[in-house]
């Protein structure tokens, strides 16, 4: 069975920084792209950054570009997420997800990150 | 870009069927099969119901149906339950440089 685990949520302050990771089990971890999607209180999903199964490609969504930095470990299957300059919009639920296929298939508990003064 | 547009709510009776849209552009939804929904229960983490416009993963039940027409793309649930009331999210591949993007999401309602 797949499991996804995210740790590294909490309060910080605006201009803060914060890193997140994902403990993952249950598949073979260097195979798969990985996803950051956050889902801000009471709205929609949105992704944030992907990696691949080697870490060679990175992408970003343009509201992070800059101050966002996506990360994995394959040897200890963990995905990484460092936030630098936090926002007040950056507050949400930051969930990781397996990619394949051009879809997210499974999908941590979520690690809430609260940016406020 | 622009985030995908889906309308916030939707109902229907138990049995019923309701279809819920999610619009994007020539870039994204009309230029991929790409398009995929997440159901998500209050509280819980999404869980993929559709993929590649049309496609169940195992153990989705046939009720869940999706389709597509140019820049449209649509979720059809027949034969409503009690526990299909939740939020429905569409995503679609939009290319190279920013490449996913999510809808705002549907409140599905079964009356």
């Amino acid at each position: 069975e797949v499991q996804l685990v995210e740790s590294g949520g909490g309060l910080v302050q605006p201009g803060g920084s914060l890193r997140l990771s994902c403990a993952a089990s249950g598949l073979t971890f260097s195979y798969f792209w990985m996803s950051w999607v956050r889902q801000a209180p009471g709205k929609g999903l949105e992704w944030v950054a992907n990696i691949k199964g080697d870490g060679s490609e990175k992408y970003y969504v343009d509201s992070v570009k800059g101050r966002f930095t996506i990360s994995r470990d394959n040897a200890k299957n963990s995905l990484n997420l460092y936030m630098n300059s936090l926002r007040a919009e950056d507050t949400a639920v930051y969930y990781c997800a397996t990619m394949s296929n051009f879809r997210f298939d499974f999908w941590g508990q979520g690690t809430l990150v609260t940016v406020s003064s | 870009q622009s985030a995908l547009t889906q309308p916030p709510s939707a109902s229907g009776s138990p049995g019923q069927s309701v279809t819920i849209s999610c619009t994007g552009t020539s870039s994204d939804v009309g230029g991929y099969n790409y398009v995929s929904w997440y159901q998500q229960h209050p509280g819980k983490v999404p869980k993929l119901m559709i993929y590649d416009v049309t496609k169940r993963p195992s153990g989705v039940p046939d009720r869940f149906s999706g389709s597509k027409s140019g820049n449209t793309a649509s979720l059809t649930v027949s034969g409503l339950q009690a526990d299909d009331e939740a939020d429905y999210h569409c995503s679609s591949y939009a290319g190279h440089n920013n490449p996913w993007l999510f809808g705002g999401g549907t409140k599905l309602t079964v009356l």
